[in-house]
């Protein structure tokens, strides 16, 4: 149950796009197709953004989009607002109903 | 309006135990799985345990294996996380979250509590 790998930092200019990645194995990420995107702002709880690869809950803005190649999911934020400024996690299925997240990635919008 | 709220947090010593409480409300509790995530100060989240929507099962992280419990209450709308023999690494802020409530299908966290904090130290 090693924790997915992300970049620890990402950074864009406000309406530029900001694209994090999520390294996992054939075990996890590469396995099946839940895998899930969090925003946390400091002090409250996450909130789901993408989920089952690219799916985005209603309310969330088109602006968030996800995507899979192999053993890497990628979260990318396009037209970055000031409110994007955020961590976030990717979390995957890793089989038997066991989960894991990423390391997580601060997003600063310059 | 679906509300989680986590209770039952505080300081304990290192070796004792704690019981976590989430009440659920604004959806059919007894349909969904429920999760517990714990994020220690300054760190990142990390799944602790999941309950199948009527109990029958459940499954945890390896960290928490044989030490930690979780159950459920359907007719309380309740998840309950059980912690014993407590460490100072379990020092934490514990969030309850539903799966499969906003979103159809599983294995996604959708809705989460504001979270409780565990702090294990002497």
């Amino acid at each position: 149950q090693s924790a997915l790998t992300q970049p620890p930092s990402a950074s864009g200019s406000p309406g530029q796009s900001v694209t994090i990645s999520c390294t996992g194995t054939s075990s996890d990420v590469g396995g099946y197709n839940f895998v899930s995107w969090y925003q946390q702002h400091p002090g409250k709880a996450p909130k789901l953004m993408i989920s089952e690869v690219s799916k985005r809950p209603s309310g969330v803005p088109d602006r968030f989009s996800g995507s899979k190649s192999g053993n890497t999911a990628s979260l990318t934020v396009s037209g970055l607002q000031a409110e994007d400024e955020a961590d976030y996690y990717c979390s995957s299925y890793a089989g038997s109903y066991i989960y894991v997240f990423g390391t997580g990635t601060k997003v600063t919008v310059l | 309006e679906v509300q989680l709220v986590e209770s039952g947090g505080g300081l304990v010593q290192p070796g004792g135990s704690l019981r976590l409480s989430c009440a659920a409300s604004g959806f059919t509790f007894s349909r969904y799985w429920m999760h517990w995530v714990r994020q220690a100060p300054g760190e990142g989240l990390v799944w602790v345990s999941r309950i199948h929507d009527d109990g029958s099962s459940t499954t945890y992280a390896d960290s928490v294996k044989g030490r930690f419990t979780i159950s459920r209450d359907n007719a309380k709308n309740t998840v309950y996380l059980q912690m014993n023999d407590l460490r100072a690494e379990d020092t934490a802020v514990y969030y309850c979250a539903s799966d499969g409530v906003a979103v159809p299908g599983t294995n996604n966290f959708d809705y989460w509590g504001q979270g409780t904090l565990v702090t294990v130290s002497s």
